[in-house]
């Protein structure tokens, strides 16, 4: 059971915007940076989103993070076959003096 | 071309010990806290072990604390993990991967990432 909870699964039609919500608590999301990375399947994972809300230059705008209080969310706009895969939260938690993940959400392009 | 290349996988019986090396090119290690994470089959990420650029801070998850040791080489550029009392829940793909932090090596994010090395516990 991760201390970040993701939902397992979302999913769109392509175009559409699909939003990922990971729940924390101050331990973690609520005092430290969040991130989020993609893994398609078969490959290593992908940093998308770093310290909340910014973005590696290779990373398009159609992705994009927030953070308030005690969750982060993720958005993908434009949704693209290419984007199904995996997505997981990540942030460090004071009280385990542990980097944590959520347990990951697949993402489906309907 | 910025790469981490991971080496030192294979089968291992259970107690037995194998060491994971991790060496970088395109890029110097020396300016970045380093990191292992480990994926199961079929299963999510997790965090193993994470050690800062001079290897003040070091951290380890507590189902690896006391079997693993993280150690780095910023000479040769790369990263190492000395994994001891194997056991069939360490089962797992071992991701090497670069990373920022912040005060007292908390760290931030991880990139970039390796290709991963496939560790195998069975008797």
């Amino acid at each position: 059971q991760s201390v970040l909870t993701l939902p397992p699964s979302v999913s769109a039609a392509p175009g559409q915007k699909v939003t990922i919500s990971c729940s924390g608590s101050s331990s973690n999301i609520g005092n430290n940076y969040v991130s989020w990375y993609q893994q398609l399947p078969g490959t290593a994972p992908k940093l998308l989103i770093y310290e909340n809300n910014k973005r590696p230059s290779e990373i398009p705008d159609r992705f994009s993070g927030s953070k308030s209080g005690t969750s982060a969310t993720l958005g993908i706009t434009g949704l693209q076959t290419g984007d199904e895969a995996d997505y997981y939260c990540g942030t460090w938690d004071s009280s385990l003096s542990a980097y944590v993940f959520g347990a990951g959400t697949k993402v489906t392009v309907l | 071309e910025v790469q981490l290349v991971e080496s030192g996988g294979g089968l291992v019986k259970p107690g037995e010990s194998l060491r994971l090396s991790c060496v970088a090119s395109g890029f110097f290690v020396s300016t970045y806290t380093m990191n292992w994470v480990r994926q199961a089959p079929g299963k999510g990420l997790e965090w193993v072990s994470s050690i800062s650029s001079s290897s003040t801070y070091i951290y380890y998850a507590d189902s690896v604390k006391g079997r693993f040791t993280i150690s780095r080489d910023n000479a040769k550029n790369s990263l190492y993990l000395q994994m001891n009392s194997l056991r069939a829940e360490d089962t797992a793909v071992y991701y090497c991967a670069g990373g920022g932090s912040g005060a007292f090596g908390v760290v931030s994010w991880f990139d970039p990432w390796g290709q991963g090395t496939l560790v195998t516990v069975s008797s």
